[in-house]
């Protein structure tokens, strides 16, 4: 079955402190996987993809296909990065689309 | 460049009816996905449009049916409107169907 779990509903971590925002995926094929990420009252953006292996705004997950997981990190986390984070797998089975999981709400606590 | 847009932003239907809703693409891009997201749940599947066709489509009823215009902007139908259909609408283009999706603000569809 092809699914995309985010365990935590609600994270709340203190401005300056780590965050990890966890992912696993269950696919029988190579995983494409996105990190999008939702601030107060703005659309759904794409924050991070694994292929691109790059760090946006500080924000960075990398693939581990042994533990099938794609989990968000942060060293230092700031206010500006409270939003809702969804986490979603790109399937390829005739048409492209996404599974995503049922998000995680950060709060960056000051 | 454009983003992707959605009409309208909020719509209060009562169940049994129908519903249209609207979509314009990304400047550039030419394929179409639809996305229902309930209340603390994460977006889910529809279906996709590319050059006018369906062209996939995820475990929602015959109900729900959609269009692309020449243009690339699309419509999503949704008919006999049951209250389990109160959710929040996501359009998402793409070129070529490839990732990533860009997505519009969305359309909140209440079903009384």
């Amino acid at each position: 079955a092809q699914r995309v779990t985010q365990p935590e509903k609600l994270l709340s971590v203190f401005k300056g402190a780590p965050v990890e925002l966890k992912c696993n995926y269950s696919y029988s094929g190579s995983p494409e996987l996105f990190w999008y990420v939702q601030y107060s009252r703005q659309r759904l953006q794409l924050l991070l993809r694994h292929i691109s292996r790059e760090s946006i705004k500080g924000f960075t997950a990398d693939l581990n296909k042994g533990e099938t997981s794609f989990h968000l990190k942060k060293p230092f986390a700031q206010e500006e990065d409270s939003a809702m984070y969804y986490c979603a797998l790109g399937t390829h089975s005739g048409t492209y689309k996404y599974i995503f999981g049922t998000g995680t709400r950060l709060k960056v606590l000051a | 460049e454009t983003g992707v847009t959605q009409s309208p932003t909020h719509l209060i239907k009562t169940r049994g009816q129908q519903v249209t809703l609207r979509c314009s693409s990304q400047s550039g891009h030419n394929t179409v996905s639809w996305y229902q997201q309930a209340l603390g749940q994460g977006p889910q599947f529809i279906f996709q449009y590319y050059r006018e066709e369906e062209n996939g489509r995820g475990n929602f009823p015959p109900r729900f049916s959609g269009l692309q215009f020449p243009n690339y902007s699309s419509e999503l139908n949704v008919n006999a409107l049951e209250l389990d259909d109160s959710a929040l609408y996501l359009c998402a283009s793409s070129r070529d169907g490839i990732q990533p999706l860009h997505f519009g603000n969305g359309t909140r569809l209440t079903v009384t």
